[in-house]
């Protein structure tokens, strides 16, 4: 299976600032015939299900404000908020999609300092 | 409006059996894969079972293979998931998802499955 790795488990940022959470899968997650990395990003919020914000590592799900951006590639991933805002308070989780099993990352935490 | 709205959690006893079913509506529910995902208290998310399009391809978690059963009834848009020989692990809240490359696009709310 590929283990997906998060860090920080947690992260304290103020209003405005930048949250950086990154992701590290045991092996390679390219699609080979798309030329993209299977790596997707979730905001889960306390008493909901996991919203879908980004996948193929930086492509954007239609409505998520700009200010969330994924990066990376190999294995090494990064999901950026700019201008954080107090709504973006939630566990952020990685998912690699690109094998069975799906396999997610074990969770950030960001508060808002 | 995609929705996914489970149902048919609850508390049962370790060894017991439960069944969830999950209602899709707003999208062609039989052209899509379909998984569910759970989620222990207080704990991240696990993968646990995919069904194909016509359901005749299904997978699943090593930690549930043999004990659950994942179905479709594409006639009444309904995603099921029959899990048997439960045990405590199992307590988490189960999440029917639509499929996308791979991701989860669309999450029903959850059921929740106790086993105690």
């Amino acid at each position: 299976d590929i283990v997906m790795t998060q860090s920080p488990d947690s992260l304290a940022v103020s209003l405005g600032e930048r949250a950086t959470i990154t992701c590290k899968s045991s092996q390679a997650i390219l699609h080979n015939s798309k030329n993209k990395n299977c790596l997707a990003w979730y905001q889960q919020k306390p008493g909901q299900p996991p919203k879908l914000l980004i996948s193929w590592a930086s492509t954007r799900e239609s409505g998520v404000p700009d200010r969330f951006s994924g990066s990376g590639s190999g294995t090494d991933f990064t999901l950026t908020i700019n201008s954080l805002q107090a709504e973006d308070m939630a566990v952020y989780y990685c998912q690699q999609h690109y094998t069975i099993p799906l396999t997610f990352g074990q969770g950030t935490r960001l508060e808002i300092e | 409006e995609v929705q996914l709205v489970e149902s048919g959690g609850g508390l049962v006893q370790p060894g017991g059996s439960l069944r969830l079913s999950c209602a899709a509506s707003g999208f062609t529910f039989s052209t899509y894969w379909m998984h569910w995902v759970r989620q222990s208290p207080g704990e991240g998310l696990v993968w646990v079972s995919r069904v194909s399009p016509d359901g005749s391809d299904t997978t699943y978690a090593d930690s549930v293979k043999g004990r659950f059963t994942i179905s479709r009834d594409n006639t009444e848009n309904t995603l099921y998931l029959q899990m048997n020989s439960l045990i405590a692990e199992d307590t988490a809240v189960y999440f029917c998802t639509r499929d996308m490359w791979g991701t989860s696009d669309y999450w029903g709310q959850g059921a929740l499955v106790s086993v105690s």
